[in-house]
């Protein structure tokens, strides 16, 4: 068991373009969540997976926002039009019923 | 009010000292409660979870739980230079699967 996966590790873009990130999840999870860190604060809720089925998505998750877990494995979030406020970590996890394991994250970096 | 309060320190202990971090949280009807440290730049990592009033031991660290004055902590014994870090409560409750995070408690461990 290697651990949650991301890719990529680092993203810089400029404002208005699109970019995904992918996740890999530790393979015996089947419950997949995506948060976003910014400086000096805790990670935020954005959306989760039981299976390929999203469950749950936070108010934060803009309509320029779309995560997608096909299968039911890897899952990927994909930023529309980014704009400079969507400079943050994007950090998936994964987990069972009780405990979520975070990946070392995605660093995104809107010009 | 923030959901998960936590005093953001720095707090400063001496190597070999207990370093004591507080949490507290206002959903009354948070059933699962977890301690993550994230080192600068890095992802979070789960150091301990606890779900029952009490406390729960693993090495050197301690959690305390005790749900009728909201609250939570976490104790370090035999601090470490190496346990410098912000530690990073939250709080999953009966009502979905996402975790809501305190801001973090940056720890300095000096030698």
């Amino acid at each position: 068991d290697t651990g949650v996966s991301q890719d990529p590790r680092h993203k810089i873009t400029k404002r208005g373009q699109n970019v995904t990130f992918r996740c890999d999840p530790i393979s015996e999870h089947n419950r997949l969540y995506w948060y976003r860190q910014t400086l000096g604060q805790g990670p935020e809720f954005l959306t989760y997976f039981q299976n390929e089925a999203q469950l749950e998505k936070s108010r934060l998750l803009s309509d320029r926002f779309s995560a997608e877990r096909p299968k039911g494995s890897f899952s990927t979030l994909e930023i529309q039009r980014t704009e400079q406020g969507d400079s943050a970590m994007y950090l998936c996890a994964s987990g069972d019923h009780y405990e979520q394991y975070f990946g070392p994250g995605t660093r995104l970096t809107v010009t | 009010q923030k959901e998960v309060e936590q005093n953001s320190g720095p707090l400063s202990v001496p190597e070999g000292a207990i370093a004591s971090l507080n949490c507290t949280y206002s959903d009354r009807g948070s059933q699962s409660f977890f301690w993550y440290r994230q080192y600068s730049g890095k992802s979070p990592e789960l150091i301990m979870s606890i779900y029952s009033n009490g406390d729960k031991e693993d090495g050197r660290f301690t959690a305390q739980l005790n749900k009728a004055s909201q609250y939570v902590s976490l104790l370090i014994r035999d601090s470490q230079p190496s346990d410098s870090a912000t530690y990073l409560c939250a709080v999953r409750s009966n009502a979905g699967n996402m975790l809501t995070f305190g801001g973090g408690t940056r720890l300095m461990v000096k030698p």
